[in-house]
């Protein structure tokens, strides 16, 4: 079935550095949405894109259907970034797949 | 934004207990869900609907029911919960599907724990 996966499992990251997240998908998907569970498990809605790319702060997203991925950069991170991190993406209908997450803890 | 309000946050129960989640959306969607979520896992989809007395099976849909009464309410029931059922539940809304320009608003979560 449609797979999602979704990298690196785990981050650490340090006040003011950045890094990425990655989810590459096993088939063609026509949107997707990147989300943030926070420190009282809300699910902060992130980004939604249909293609390209967007930005907001200091996280950035992007999307390429044809290459069957989607990123999410994180600059200058800030403790209050810490959380897990998902995507979620559908190829048509009302399915959704979704990535096992990312724990991104940031460290003074 | 979406407003989507779960209800109760919180609930604890014991085996063979019966519970209620309850989800409410004020923005007019079409399609709820419920979803529950496991440390280490993704959201898996337990059942979804696109209507008043509409319900679709999801993927884990085993010891679940649910039933959506008007466009704004959507239940979840565990009439015999068992710890397997311990998880954190989200119920969504979106007003098409999310290859469709619908992005999903999710409700701020309800954590079961089944002793």
């Amino acid at each position: 079935g449609d797979q999602v996966e979704q990298s690196p499992s785990a981050l650490s990251l340090h006040e003011g550095t950045g890094s990425a997240l990655r989810c590459n998908f096993t088939t063609t998907m026509r949107a997707v949405q990147w989300f943030r569970k926070n420190s009282r498990g809300s699910l902060i809605n992130l980004f939604y894109l249909a293609s390209g790319t967007k930005e907001n702060g200091r996280l950035k997203s992007a999307f390429d259907s044809k290459e069957r991925y989607s990123t999410l950069h994180i600059r200058d991170a800030q403790l209050e970034d810490s959380g897990t991190y998902f995507c979620a993406a559908a190829t048509g209908g009302y399915k959704v797949v979704f990535g096992s997450g990312t724990r991104l803890l940031v460290s003074p | 934004e979406a407003a989507v309000t779960q209800s109760p946050r919180n609930k604890v129960t014991v085996t063979g207990g019966n519970v209620t989640l309850s989800c409410r959306q004020t923005n007019s969607h079409n399609y709820m869900y419920w979803y529950r979520q496991d440390t280490g896992h993704g959201l898996r989809l337990i059942h979804y609907s696109y209507g008043a007395g509409n319900l679709q099976i999801g993927d884990v849909p085993d010891g679940y029911k649910a039933t959506r009464t008007t466009q704004e309410d959507f239940f979840l029931l565990l009439e015999l919960a068992s710890p397997s059922q311990t998880s954190l539940y989200f119920c969504a809304s979106s007003d098409a599907g999310l290859a469709n320009t619908g992005q999903l608003y999710f409700g701020e979560g309800s954590k079961l724990t089944v002793l």
